[in-house]
């Protein structure tokens, strides 16, 4: 079993869709959760942070946390076609390491 | 522009070639890493530097080798890589014990013929 698990895609969405991107982990000892996202032949950049459970909103984007249940979600609202990328999460143990565990992407497709 | 410059952008080198990547951060981060991401894979973790220090070495084949002569600096040599070795070869940096955030460069697509 993967320690991050993400599923590829794509997601195809029409504009103005309300997206949903989740990862599941198996370690529960995960406390810093992140989501990146990856236009096509670029480097990841960092999109949300979030400290254990709880929700965190940065205009469009919302991000969540459910440790009980060891999931993770990204929540875009009013997608745009801009938003078309692969969307990495990422999660590590604490904050003195630097040691993070990827999921695999999940490639989202916004359609006109 | 994320703080973080990798050159070359596009490397394509022979089996037998000897090269280097190169990439430099403007962060004044203390923690450098080189992640290779290849078609439909995780990204995989090659190398951590700390403090300038090399504190892991994920089971990278000896073809790689990093240096790391200062903390905004880091290299890459490749030499006898394998066509397998074709990816995108990703550094970045981060500011250990203070939230951890990592911050990729663009990346160097490499093409191993």
């Amino acid at each position: 079993q993967k320690e991050v698990e993400q599923d590829p895609g794509p997601l195809s969405v029409p504009e103005g869709a309300i997206v949903s991107l989740n990862c599941t982990y198996s370690n529960s000892a995960f406390q810093y959760f992140m989501w990146y996202r990856q236009y096509s032949r670029k480097g990841p950049e960092l999109l949300m942070y979030t400290y254990s459970s709880g929700n965190k909103e940065d205009g469009r984007f919302t991000a969540q946390v459910d440790k009980s249940s060891k999931y993770i979600s990204l929540f875009i609202r009013d997608s745009q076609p801009s938003d078309s990328a692969t969307y990495l999460c990422a999660m590590i143990l604490n904050n003195a390491g630097n040691m993070l565990t990827f999921g695999g992407g999940t490639r989202l497709m916004v359609k006109p | 522009e994320t703080g973080v410059t990798q050159t070359p952008r596009h490397l394509v080198m022979g089996m037998t070639n000897k090269k280097s990547l190169k990439c430099e951060q403007h962060l004044g981060h203390n923690a450098m890493y080189w992640y290779k991401q290849s078609a439909k894979k995780p990204l995989e973790l090659m190398f951590v530097y700390n403090f300038k220090e090399q504190t892991e070495n994920n089971s990278v084949p000896s073809r790689f080798s990093p240096e790391c002569p200062n903390s905004s600096h880091l290299f890459l040599h490749l030499h006898t890589l394998q066509p397998e070795d074709s990816a995108l070869y990703l550094c970045a940096s981060s500011q250990v014990g203070s939230g951890n955030t990592i911050y990729f460069g663009e990346g160097s697509w490499l093409t191993v013929v």
